[in-house]
């Protein structure tokens, strides 16, 4: 069982449409929680940070679940800009990535 | 943008040669990473460090060894590289303490031919 696990997608979606990615991690010992997003292969850069309350950034939501070792990532009212690839990634010591998820929005 | 670079950002190498890649950071981070990322893999995690000559293996070190003399350097080495080596190699660093980001270079794009 890999240790960050994503549904690699893709998701192809409308303008305007709500998207919502999940993840599940293994180790309970976990710490931190991410969400980075990637473009074209070009180097991940944070989007947001999981916090135990959950936490909001304008349209992107982010929701963590540690009974559940699940984390989950909200964007509403999706853009063609948001068009990206969607990395989960948790921390226990090293820094660990899923395998991320593949994210296409549509005019 | 953070104080990280690596170097080269491409190089093609044959089979068998060693290959070292470099990781610089001006930001004085404890933390830095070796991660190779390849078509439906994600990023996975070669080596990391947690200090000046203290590091640890991750998911996929055979094959790989690292060493780091100075904080702002991380070194990744293939002391013999194999085609299954060809990948896109990223360098990340971090603070390490909880929520702290981690901040990536522009990644190495190396061809083992």
């Amino acid at each position: 069982r890999k240790e960050v696990e994503q549904d690699p997608g893709p998701f192809n979606v409308p303008e305007g449409a709500t998207v919502a990615f999940n993840c599940t991690y293994s180790n309970s010992a976990s710490q931190s929680f991410f969400w980075y997003r990637q473009d074209c292969r070009k180097e991940p850069k944070l989007l947001m940070s999981v916090y135990s309350s959950g936490n909001e950034d304008g349209r992107f939501t982010a929701q963590l679940n540690r009974a559940s070792q699940y984390i989950s990532l909200l964007i509403r009212d999706s853009k063609l800009s948001d068009s990206a690839t969607y990395l989960c990634v948790v921390r226990w010591g090293k820094l660990i990535f899923g395998q991320g998820t593949e994210l296409s929005v549509k005019p | 943008d953070a104080g990280i670079t690596q170097s080269p950002r491409h190089k093609v190498t044959e089979t068998g040669t060693p290959v070292t890649l470099r990781c610089h950071q001006t930001e004085n981070h404890r933390y830095m990473y070796w991660y190779r990322q390849d078509p439906g893999h994600g990023l996975r995690l070669i080596h990391y460090s947690y200090g000046v000559k203290d590091t640890d293996k991750g998911e996929v070190s055979d094959g790989y060894s690292v060493s780091r003399s100075k904080t702002e350097d991380f070194l990744l080495t293939l002391e013999s590289a194999t085609s299954s080596q060809t990948s896109v190699y990223f360098c990340a660093i971090s603070e390490g303490t909880s929520n702290t980001e981690a901040f990536f270079g522009q990644g190495t794009r190396l061809t083992v031919v």
